[in-house]
């Protein structure tokens, strides 16, 4: 079946690290490819989005590449913040389809 | 746009007690999504509505739960009689889709349900 594997948190960087946090999936078809990002006490936010191999999505300083050679489509950014802390989640959607398959999140603390 | 609006944010109620959720989708979206997240198993998909009409309910833990539409405006889910184990945060999402490339869901706060 389809589904998401993301790295365990928590990860811990300091101010003006380099982030990367990996994501990759197994899915039967080509689904699109989302980054969905969760502030403490708060719902679920779109962070980027992908939806054919070789797409780029970026917002607020974060990328991720939809690779699909490699089934993968990791999130970097190249400076963070104190407040980027949150947990990030990694998400895939088949094609005319409604149920978004999760990862399990990653925690992500950054220490001033 | 207002986003979505879930109410109430925080409830705390006893075991045995009905509980109501309440959901605004945002204005146009035609799908709306009632999701449970909890430490231990995460974001779950409980029920899915399209166009009002409940399409895949699935996900919904048992008959204590049940989950209404009854205009494109709004949504409860309710919960009765509640248990301890139905603690968690409860969100709301909705999204407009007309084909791949608008098929993002947008989330609500949550409530977060505590059952003693």
């Amino acid at each position: 079946g389809n589904s998401v594997t993301q790295m365990e948190g928590p990860v811990t960087l300091s101010e003006e690290a380099f982030l990367t946090i990996n994501c990759t999936y197994t899915a039967t078809g080509y689904p699109s490819l989302f980054w969905y990002v969760q502030y403490p006490g708060e719902g679920l936010q779109l962070l980027l989005k992908a939806t054919k191999a070789d797409d780029k999505g970026s917002n607020k300083g974060f990328e991720a590449t939809y690779r699909k050679e490699t089934t993968s489509f990791h999130l970097e950014k190249g400076s963070v913040q104190v407040s980027d802390s949150a947990v990030y989640f990694c998400a895939l959607l088949m094609d005319s389809n409604y149920q978004l398959i999760w990862g399990a999140g990653t925690k992500l603390i950054i220490k001033p | 746009d207002a986003g979505v609006i879930q109410s109430p944010r925080h409830e705390v109620t006893e075991m045995g007690q009905e509980v109501t959720l309440r959901c605004k989708p945002i204005s146009g979206h035609n799908s709306l999504f009632w999701y449970r997240q909890t430490m231990m198993r995460g974001l779950e998909l409980l029920i899915y509505f399209n166009n009002n009409v409940p399409i895949d309910d699935s996900g919904m833990p048992e008959d204590r739960f049940s989950a209404k539409m009854p205009n494109a405006s709004f949504s409860t889910l309710k919960i009765q009689p509640s248990e301890p184990r139905d603690s968690a945060v409860y969100f709301c999402a909705s999204r407009r889709f007309d084909g791949p490339s608008t098929d993002t869901q947008y989330f609500g706060p949550g409530t977060r349900l505590t059952v003693l």
